[in-house]
């Protein structure tokens, strides 16, 4: 009874490919979330969605194009890699509001050739 | 500006030794304040929360946490780790303006056997 689950878990792929990450929550939560985790393990929110609304879009390249079909599932779509976009992507989620918890996925560590 | 500071990236420490990371914060209006864990190649768990009342707050494997106002700081103990407490730690701010997330660099401890 996975609360929030991503697949694939590992993905490497060629520079110039475009792949998409899937995420999927069984909580019923109304927010979901994109954050971007660099070698360092530094944590930077990519996206915010609530109830398939975008509410938060940070500074990232449009190669990156969230995609919310219902309020239990948020995808990530990224055209064209780069070497750079080499990451663990870590999809999460909430209910809205001020200081709710967020609930992590296991994270998809993405390799670009 | 607001923002999250965890000023030691890695913490080395003895079996069965007190623990305590530190996390600051700047702000100018209410935060709710949250620690979380994430062990090797998972997602990240959360180990205790503050948004109101008692400062000092109590999570899950014995850890704790104290909210000081005045030193805008939520610094996180555990008298006696263990091995399985090996993990990297990020203390994350959300404020009341907004739901959104700022998460600290990490720490990450080590314990020593």
């Amino acid at each position: 009874d996975t609360a929030v689950s991503q697949t694939p878990k590992y993905l490497v792929t060629q520079m110039g490919n475009d792949k998409s990450i899937k995420c999927e929550q069984n909580l019923g939560h109304d927010t979901m979330y994109w954050y971007k985790q660099d070698s360092k393990k530094f944590l930077k929110i990519m996206f915010s969605y609530n109830n398939k609304e975008l509410i938060i879009n940070e500074t990232v390249p449009n190669r990156f194009s969230p995609k919310s079909p219902d309020k239990a599932h948020l995808n990530l779509h990224i055209n064209s890699l780069e070497l750079g976009d080499s990451a663990v992507y870590f999809c999460a989620s909430s209910q809205p509001g001020r200081g709710e918890t967020q609930y992590f996925g296991p994270g998809t560590r993405l390799l670009v050739l | 500006a607001q923002s999250v500071t965890q000023l030691d990236s890695q913490v080395p420490v003895f079996e069965e030794a007190p623990v305590e990371l530190r996390c600051n914060y700047s702000s100018s209006v209410s935060v709710y304040l949250f620690w979380y864990v994430q062990y090797p190649n998972q997602g990240l768990q959360l180990l205790l929360k503050y948004l109101s009342g008692s400062t000092l707050v109590k999570g899950i494997n014995g850890f704790e946490a104290e909210f000081n106002k005045s030193q805008t700081s939520f610094h996180l103990r555990k008298p006696s780790v263990h091995i399985s407490d090996t993990a990297e730690y990020f203390c994350a701010v959300s404020w009341s303006a907004g739901g959104q997330f700022y998460f600290g660099t990490g720490t990450s401890l080590t314990v020593i056997p």
